[in-house]
């Protein structure tokens, strides 16, 4: 089975403080992607990765950084964490290989609150 | 971007009811997913389908592209149906990037 996993499952940070959100991945998977989700919003891509060190922005990049030096592990940097980034992010993964088999498989989330 | 709606938003349903789920889009896709978010967070892949009609279990969907529609279908619903599906589509030659919509709520009542 895919496994993704995900730093914390609960995270608190201070306005101001730089935020580190990591994801592993243990199926080689070419892709790797960030979402914010909220209430009534649905998930919104944050930032995705088709391949080491390649990264392209998704809808919402603002305030959002991301760097992926190895395959398997695809980080999120919030520079300078801010009471709107509150929110649950997810992390997923899946193959390109063009077919059926491009699905999509999820991190079990982190909640962060930004005080 | 495109646009991704679904509908109902909330849904209400006693055990045992069936129920179908809709997901409207607004340009061709590649790539159309139904995801299953239960109430710990934990999205779980359903299906792919990007057209036609596939079955799992007590679970279907329907896709028709050309009509840039597709229908999640729950029979005999059970209490461990209950959290947030959601409907996810890759446009056109624009791979990679996924839009969710916003999802439909279900509450399966005992």
């Amino acid at each position: 089975d895919v496994k993704v996993t995900q730093s914390s499952r609960y995270l608190v940070k201070r306005t101001g403080e730089k935020v580190f959100l990591e994801c592993v991945q243990d199926m080689d998977h070419e892709n790797m992607f960030w979402y914010r989700q909220d209430p009534g919003l649905g998930l919104r891509l944050i930032y995705f990765s088709y391949d080491v060190k390649m990264k392209e922005k998704g809808d919402i990049p603002e305030g959002y950084s991301v760097s992926r030096e190895k395959k398997e592990r695809f980080s999120l940097i919030l520079e300078s964490a801010s009471t709107n980034q509150t929110s649950m992010y997810l992390c997923a993964s899946c193959p390109s290989s063009g077919g059926p088999a491009d699905t999509q498989y999820f991190g079990p989330g982190t909640r962060l609150t930004v005080l | 971007g495109i646009q991704v709606e679904q509908s109902p938003p909330d849904l209400i349903l006693q055990e045992g009811a069936n129920s179908t789920l809709r997901c409207n889009f607004s340009d061709s896709v590649n790539n159309l997913q139904w995801f299953h978010q239960n109430p710990w967070g934990q999205l779980i892949n359903l299906f792919y389908i990007p057209s036609g009609t596939k079955q799992n279990g007590r679970l279907s969907a329907t896709t028709v592209a050309t009509e840039r529609y597709s229908l999640l279908y729950i029979s005999s619903s059970q209490t461990t149906d209950s959290g947030v599906y959601f409907c996810a589509v890759e446009r056109r030659y624009n791979f990679n990037k996924f839009y969710f919509g916003s999802g439909t709520k279900l509450n399966v009542k005992p």
